[in-house]
């Protein structure tokens, strides 16, 4: 089945920093949806991105679907976004079963 | 719109005890899933109806497992007879329509002494 890889596993930053997440899959997507997961456990959706960049606040995101990644930019970083960022592709095409990344925990220092 | 609710939120039972969690999707949502997080294995899919249909349950990890959507706004997940390693968090989620973003619930964590 298709693999999905996230990078770096741990970021820790000082606030007002900026980082880059990433996520690469092993095959071909037509759905990559990034959510983070809260120290509360709330796993919220951040971004529905097959293709393109899209922005939102601090947070943007761009999935290069012909080579296989996305990217998730996170500037001017507040300590409300620690947590666990997750991306998920489908299994295959069409399908609505999503492959979950292992995540990557960011923790953002005052 | 209120969301995706589950309850309960935490449950506590000893194994060999019969387990029902409850998801509430975003109305007018037309698929719903059924997810299980833990540390060894992450976030894991179970089952995923569409149109209260199930669709795909290859997720579901041994016949102690079973959900059930008998309408658009209502379903459950059992677990029978319990065991403590189905100890994890429990996330439902909806969708509008297929292949769209996933609107998750609270979660309810489950732990089976």
């Amino acid at each position: 089945g298709i693999q999905v890889e996230q990078s770096p596993p741990d970021l820790i930053l000082q606030e007002g920093a900026n980082s880059t997440l990433r996520c690469n899959f092993s095959d071909s997507v037509n759905n990559l949806q990034w959510f983070h997961q809260n120290p509360w456990g709330q796993l919220i959706n951040l971004f529905y991105i097959p293709s393109g960049t899209k922005q939102n606040g601090r947070l943007s995101a761009t999935t290069v679907a012909t080579e296989r990644y996305s990217l998730l930019y996170i500037s001017s970083s507040q300590t409300t976004d620690s947590g666990v960022y997750f991306c998920a592709v489908p299994t295959q095409g069409g399908s609505e079963k999503l492959v979950f990344g292992k995540g990557m925990k960011l923790t953002v220092n005052p | 719109d209120a969301g995706v609710i589950q309850s309960p939120r935490h449950e506590v039972t000893e194994m060999g005890q019969e387990v029902t969690l409850r998801c509430k999707p975003i109305s007018g949502h037309n698929s719903l899933f059924w997810y299980r997080q833990t540390m060894m294995r992450g976030l894991e899919l179970l089952i995923y109806f569409n149109n209260n249909v199930p669709i795909d349950d290859s997720g579901m990890p041994e016949d102690r497992f079973s959900a059930k959507m008998p309408n658009a706004s209502f379903s459950t997940l059992k677990i029978q007879p319990s065991e403590p390693r189905d100890s994890a968090v429990y996330f439902c989620a909806s969708s509008s329509t297929r292949g769209d973003t996933q609107y998750f619930g609270p979660g309810t964590r489950l732990t089976v002494l």
